[in-house]
């Protein structure tokens, strides 16, 4: 039972550049969540998917794009990085009734 | 959602129990407390949460106030291994089911 998969796990980005931030969870989980965590600093919500098929922006959801592909995954994508978006990337995923999310491993993204 | 209220850091030594505290004044009726805990810069890691009765895991103890406007997280025998950052968090359990995370309590268990 692997929970959250995150990949890729390190990324190195150059200014303007863009790529995609991949999440798949196999708990048959409906809700997923996209986070960002600076140095020293706590989680930041940046979007997030209630249910298949739906998405809402966070706290800090400029520069980013997400898609709900399925049940199981759900992407983030930057479209043209900038440095302010080096961070930590967690992705997670919940169920409805009140239960814990469950957290992926991090992706640290660099943009220089 | 609520705003909660930690202390930036606490320092517990091993073997002891770990008292972690939480304000949670704006809290409303339907509102839960959860918390969680980051190891190092591994991705959070869900504990335990309560609505207003206590509740006990294999992992910690919540004691939540009679007006629920503070709530304890409770590591009864504190290892090195608990040394984390704790975050407390208050949210509904309906509609988005969307996290704030604050900033939480650096906790440092001494040998």
């Amino acid at each position: 039972n692997a929970g959250v998969t995150q990949t890729p796990k390190f990324q190195v980005l150059k200014t303007g550049q863009s790529m995609t931030l991949q999440c798949a969870q196999d708990m048959n989980h409906n809700s997923m969540y996209w986070y960002r965590q600076d140095p020293g600093m706590g989680l930041r919500l940046i979007y997030y998917s209630a249910s298949e098929g739906t998405t809402d922006k966070g706290e800090v959801p400029n520069g980013y794009n997400v898609s709900r592909l399925n049940k199981r995954e759900f992407s983030l994508r930057l479209e043209s990085a900038a440095p302010s978006q080096t961070s930590v990337y967690f992705c997670a995923s919940g169920q409805t009734g009140g239960y814990g999310y469950t957290f992926g491993s991090g992706t640290r993204l660099t943009v220089v | 959602d609520a705003k909660t209220t930690q202390p930036t850091s606490m320092d517990c030594a091993e073997g002891r129990a770990a008292n972690l505290p939480c304000n949670h004044s704006t809290i409303s009726g339907n509102e839960y407390v959860y918390w969680y805990r980051q190891i190092h810069s591994q991705g959070p890691q869900y504990i335990i949460h309560g609505l207003k009765n206590n509740e006990t895991n294999e992992m910690a103890s919540l004691i939540i106030t009679e007006d629920r406007k503070s709530s304890t997280l409770i590591l009864p025998h504190a290892t090195l291994r608990d040394t984390a950052v704790y975050y407390c968090i208050v949210r509904t359990t309906s509609g988005t089911y969307k996290y704030i995370f604050g900033t939480g309590t650096r906790l440092k268990v001494l040998a």
